[in-house]
């Protein structure tokens, strides 16, 4: 189930089950989602993105779905193993002052067990 | 391609030292490189972004005479922490972007700081 703590939420889901990860982003005027995976001690490492123009997109094993008029994003893993446990952000790219500049979510740490 | 180093990897500093921290786009010309910071159990939180040959654009909070940072070529980046202190100890993480792709940062592995 998940579970929301001090700081960073958390799944937890048996292997071989579908994950799905939830996230509000705050800008309505974000142009671009991102979604990363970050292991324990690394840096993100991409996954998957979507541009506002569309409302789902696949990867392989993945699916981001973006709701605009909530300002939601959720990341859908099928089949998930133990090597997707990480925690997961959702970033939005804003534009601010005529700059770019990714905002990232607090995350959710995915536990897969075995 | 794409790949993004940062230098060290980790690193134990005394209170009151200085700490330089690098980061490298090791196949590609990054106009513009972007230093986070990350507490435990915490996001990465934007500190400044580095544009090479310019001066660095600080978020709201971060000061900049703390958090030097210098991009003086088109692979590197380097965020130096002065006087550095025990709340300073953080995972630090730098990303880069290329100059005509402006939606995808590469990021780099991060450097653990640990200020005694």
């Amino acid at each position: 189930g998940e579970s929301v703590g001090l700081h960073l939420p958390t799944l937890s889901v048996q292997e071989g089950d579908n994950s799905i990860i939830n996230c509000a982003y705050s800008n309505s005027a974000s142009d671009y989602f991102i979604w990363y995976k970050q292991e324990s001690g690394k840096g993100p490492q991409f996954i998957i993105d979507i541009r506002s123009n569309m409302d789902k997109r696949q990867g392989q094993r993945v699916t981001v779905l973006l709701n605009k008029t909530v300002k939601h994003l959720s990341l859908q893993i099928a089949a998930t193993q133990p090597g997707d446990s990480a925690v997961y952000f959702c970033a939005e790219n804003l534009t601010q002052g005529g700059s770019e500049k990714l905002v990232f979510g607090k995350g959710t740490k995915l536990t897969v067990n075995p | 391609g794409a790949v993004v180093s940062q230098h060290p990897s980790w690193v134990i500093c005394k209170s009151g030292t200085s700490v330089k921290i690098e980061c490298r786009s090791l196949d590609f010309q990054a106009t513009t490189m972007f230093w986070y910071r990350q507490f435990p159990k915490q996001s990465l939180m934007l500190m400044a972004t580095s544009n090479e040959g310019s001066k660095a654009t600080y978020e709201q909070g971060v000061e900049k005479d703390k958090f030097l940072i210098n991009h003086a070529s088109l692979t590197l980046s380097t965020l130096t922490v002065t006087s550095a202190h025990p709340e300073d100890s953080s995972f630090y993480i730098c990303s880069a972007r290329r100059h005509w792709d402006t939606d995808t940062q590469y990021f780099g592995p991060g450097t653990r700081l640990t200020v005694l």
